[in-house]
């Protein structure tokens, strides 16, 4: 099993829809969650972050945690076509003694105008 | 301006030899990480840090070597062992809080082409 796994898509939402993008992980213990944007080419970038269960908003950006489920989404509202990108989830976990980030395989989200 | 400075952009590698991928912060972060990325794939990661002098492989470690010298500084050295070094290489860092990270922050990434 992996330790961050998302559905690698293609993901493709019409323009003003919600955009679903999930993510589960392997460590139970785990508290810090993020998920992170990448443009073709480009290092990825911070668009939200989660530490507590429930829904985090910032914008049009939603982000979900259930630890219980070991589950964290992403909801996208009113998806423009700026938002297609690859959408990356990262997971903090204990590694040999130290903390790591591990990152799932991304999602890549097409928003057809 | 703070931010985290890799360098070169672009690399260029003959088989055989050694090269070093230069990453530099300046927001005092204790923790530094290594990632490559292959087209159309995740972030795997090579080697982190949580402090100065210390350092832990990742998933992909092998061909690869690092050093913590410094808080600011976590230079990664590709080897000749790597078989298959062509990649996009990232580098990022972040606070610790609590024993647990905070948010991740990337230079703008060096890529590595075999030639």
């Amino acid at each position: 099993q992996k330790e961050v796994e998302q559905n690698s898509g293609p993901l493709s939402v019409p323009e003003g829809a919600i955009a679903s993008l999930n993510c589960t992980y392997s460590d139970r213990v785990s508290q810090s969650f993020f998920w992170y944007r990448q443009y073709s080419g480009k290092s990825p970038e911070l668009i939200m972050s989660i530490y507590s269960n429930g829904d985090k908003e910032d914008g049009r950006f939603t982000a979900q945690l259930n630890k219980a489920s070991q589950y964290v989404s992403l909801l996208i509202r009113d998806s423009q076509p700026s938002d297609s990108a690859t959408y990356l989830c990262a997971v903090n976990m204990w590694g040999r003694g130290a903390q790591k980030l591990v990152f799932g395989q991304g999602t890549r989200l097409t928003i057809n105008p | 301006d703070g931010g985290i400075t890799q360098s070169p952009k672009y690399l260029f590698r003959k088989e055989g030899q050694n090269v070093t991928l230069s990453c530099e912060q300046n927001l005092n972060h204790d923790a530094m990480y290594w990632y490559r990325q292959d087209p159309g794939q995740g972030l795997r990661l090579i080697y982190y840090s949580q402090i100065v002098n210390d350092f832990q492989k990742g998933d992909i470690a092998e061909g690869y070597s690092v050093s913590r010298e410094k808080k600011e500084s976590f230079p990664l050295t590709v080897t000749s062992a790597q078989k298959n070094p062509t990649a996009f290489y990232l580098c990022a860092s972040s606070i610790d809080h609590e024993g647990w990270g905070t948010e991740a922050f990337f230079g703008q990434g060096t890529r590595l082409t075999v030639v």
